[in-house]
């Protein structure tokens, strides 16, 4: 299998706190896992490609500061977001190659997302 | 520059008729074409890919179509099913890991 979670699924907070988001590969090995944004009605929208034991890779735009991602072991990922304000408001989804499952390499499988609201 | 399109962001389909979903790409270097499945506040579900050495690949209900000259893809469903309502994406890679979208379309099965 190839399944993601992530925790939490839905989370409130009030302006200038931070945030962690976990993402976590439950039955593979993600070398690599990247983080989405996605806004209502929207498409997905790259925000950058965390890669086990070394820096992320943020895609143009995105801020490398406020959105802090670490990816410590090869099933975690997090993400905070740091000085959370309400423009920070979406849905964040993860999600994870898993290279070893057969199937192209570049086969991502998402986790379920996760709904920040900041007040 | 939006390199994988899908210009429908709307298709109803009666159920137990065929549905089909289109996705246009510009870029020719992508090779390994996707589609996922979405429900509201859900991550997306991957259904079925395509490598572009192939034009036809099947799994079950779904089949995706590729033709490389016009750049286009399609998403077959048949017979479409109640269970099938969601967004459906497209998605392109072209050996650089990442991948990128379409806008998606949101289909609508009507018993």
């Amino acid at each position: 299998g190839a399944v993601v979670s992530q925790h939490p699924s839905r989370v409130i907070c009030k302006s200038g706190t931070s945030v962690k988001i976990e993402c976590r590969s439950l039955d593979f090995q993600a070398t690599t896992m990247f983080w989405y944004r996605q806004f209502p009605k929207q498409s997905l929208m790259l925000m950058a490609t965390s890669n086990e034991g070394s820096k992320a890779t943020y895609e143009q735009g995105v801020e490398k500061d406020k959105f802090l991602i670490n990816h410590a072991s090869l099933t975690l990922s997090t993400l905070t977001v740091t000085s959370a304000h309400p423009e920070d408001s979406s849905f964040y989804i993860c999600s994870a190659r898993n290279a070893l499952a057969g199937g192209h390499q570049d086969t991502q499988y998402f986790g379920p997302g996760t709904r920040l609201t900041v007040l | 520059d939006q390199q994988v399109k899908q210009n429908s962001p709307s298709l109803s389909v009666q159920e137990g008729r065929i549905s089909i979903l289109n996705c246009d790409y510009t870029n020719s270097m992508f090779d390994y074409f996707l589609w996922y499945k979405k429900y509201p506040a859900e991550g997306p579900t991957f259904l079925i890919s395509i490598s572009s050495i192939k034009d036809k690949n099947e799994d079950g209900r779904f089949t995706v179509f590729l033709n490389k000259s016009a750049k286009h893809l399609s998403l077959h469903i048949v017979p479409s099913q109640p269970g099938d309502s969601a967004v459906y994406f497209c998605a392109a890679s072209g050996g650089a890991q990442k991948l990128v979208f379409g806008q998606g379309t949101r289909l609508t099965i009507n018993p």
